[in-house]
């Protein structure tokens, strides 16, 4: 079964500081890969996916960017955070039948 | 373009009571739906799929195409089923998933 590991748990950073949350993945290979954003009162809003590789999609347009230099390495980034990057971010994978599993996030605080 | 209302907040309820968390959805194709849901402290977890048409700790969940609705049900609520849930629509291509806001369902003894 696949196991995700997100690091780190927790973060605080000011703004304007740059960020790198990581999320690996075992158990599985060549997966889709995703990150989250969970908003108090907004659900889950999708940030980017990845089918391999090198290969990053983005949903929205933001702050924030995504890399995944190894097939189960998923990282998210930012040169620059801004107050409104605060939240819960998940790292997910997907399932044979659509379903995703998910990471047990990072709670990220920009003050 | 696809969305999934919940459209309560906060869904409270008495130990024993009958549960119904509401899942509303908007997309053109044949939907796959899901419900997850993440307990305190814990991961967000996947609790239920329509297309398993399954009882997942006494939890159902029906699709009605034409209300658009897919709405989770248990008979009798207990205070362990208190957490968050999210009622959840797969995308196309991406097989990315559509959430939606959220209820937290409270369990009062």
């Amino acid at each position: 079964s696949q196991t995700i590991h997100q690091w780190p748990a927790t973060l605080v950073q000011p703004v304007g500081s740059p960020l790198s949350l990581e999320c690996t993945v075992e158990g599985t290979s060549n997966p889709n890969l995703y990150w989250y954003r969970q908003a108090a009162g907004r659900g889950l809003q999708l940030l980017f996916y990845s089918v391999g590789i090198g290969q990053i999609s983005s949903e929205v347009p933001q702050n924030l960017s995504a890399s995944r230099p190894q097939d189960r390495q998923f990282i998210l980034s930012s040169k620059k955070l801004l107050l409104s990057d605060s939240g819960f971010y998940l790292c997910a994978t997907a399932g044979s039948g659509y379903e995703q599993y998910f990471g047990p996030g990072t709670r990220l605080t920009v003050t | 373009a696809q969305r999934v209302t919940q459209p309560e907040k906060l869904l409270s309820v008495f130990k024993g009571a009958p549960v119904e968390l509401k899942c509303n959805y908007s997309y053109s194709g044949s939907p796959e739906l899901f419900w997850y849901v993440q307990y305190s402290r814990q991961r967000l977890q996947l609790l239920l799929r329509h297309i398993s048409r399954e009882s997942i700790k006494g939890f159902t969940a029906d699709l009605n195409k034409g209300e658009t609705s897919f709405h989770l049900k248990k008979p009798f609520a207990q205070e362990e089923d208190s957490a968050m849930y999210y009622c959840a629509l797969k995308g196309t291509g991406r097989r990315a998933l559509t959430f939606g806001s959220g209820t937290r369902l409270q369990v009062q003894p």
